[in-house]
């Protein structure tokens, strides 16, 4: 079972605030980073599937990067808004491994 | 309509009686696992499938049986459960292992 942590649990941000998050993953092996948006009452929907060192990714107004040297990955949100109140996961997959693994998330509030 | 679809969303069932909870997915995708998640513990994998006739453990097995006769489908089966699988189960599918994962609607099941 990988090793995998986000940063921080919980997170409360004003309107129009910009945030990021962490996930950090065990950099040996590495194949895979993916990072999932968790609503409440709802399923993950994936946000995005890194794989290579340096790459980043956006859609919208959420972006992200991967260092897989160091094995981390940030997820920014630029300008929050009521609607990216989530759960956010991250999940790294190394290459010998037939499952991925998830961090236990970051839960953004964004407040009106 | 691409989809994993889960059946029931809803179970209140008590200890000893049989159950199982069916999973479909309608994009050909040859993986296909099943999730609990339990507060404070993120997604945990029970069990995940490669490929028709081909399963395997995933981190939280324990009281747990899966088949894979069919491509599409991924049912999971409790034999006997226990209070302690009371849980919200996810069934995810993607074309590979590393892969981006489509999540079912989820599964809210309690056991008494």
């Amino acid at each position: 079972i990988l090793n995998v942590e986000q940063s921080p649990q919980s997170l409360h941000v004003q309107e129009g605030d910009s945030t990021n998050f962490t996930c950090s993953f065990p950099s040996s092996n590495f194949y895979a980073l993916h990072w999932y948006r968790w609503e409440t009452a709802k399923s993950p929907e994936a946000l995005f599937v890194m794989t290579l060192n340096g790459d980043e990714k956006k859609k919208g107004r959420i972006s992200a990067t991967l260092n897989t040297k160091e094995g981390y990955s940030y997820l920014y949100i630029k300008g929050s808004q009521p609607e990216d109140s989530a759960t956010y996961l991250c999940a790294p997959h190394s290459g010998s491994a037939r499952q991925l693994t998830f961090g236990s998330g970051t839960q953004l509030t964004v407040l009106p | 309509e691409a989809q994993v679809t889960q059946n029931p969303r809803y179970l209140i069932t008590v200890t000893g009686k049989k159950l199982t909870v069916t999973c479909s997915q309608n994009m050909n995708h040859e993986y296909m696992s099943w999730y609990r998640q339990d507060p404070g513990l993120g997604l945990r994998q029970i069990y995940y499938s490669m490929n028709v006739e081909v399963t395997d453990k995933g981190d939280v097995p324990e009281g747990y049986k899966v088949s894979r006769k069919e491509k599409r489908n991924f049912p999971l089966i409790l034999e006997s459960p226990s209070p302690n699988q009371t849980s919200l189960y996810f069934c995810a599918s993607s074309f590979t292992v590393a892969g981006e994962q489509y999540f079912g609607p989820g599964t809210r099941l309690t056991v008494t």
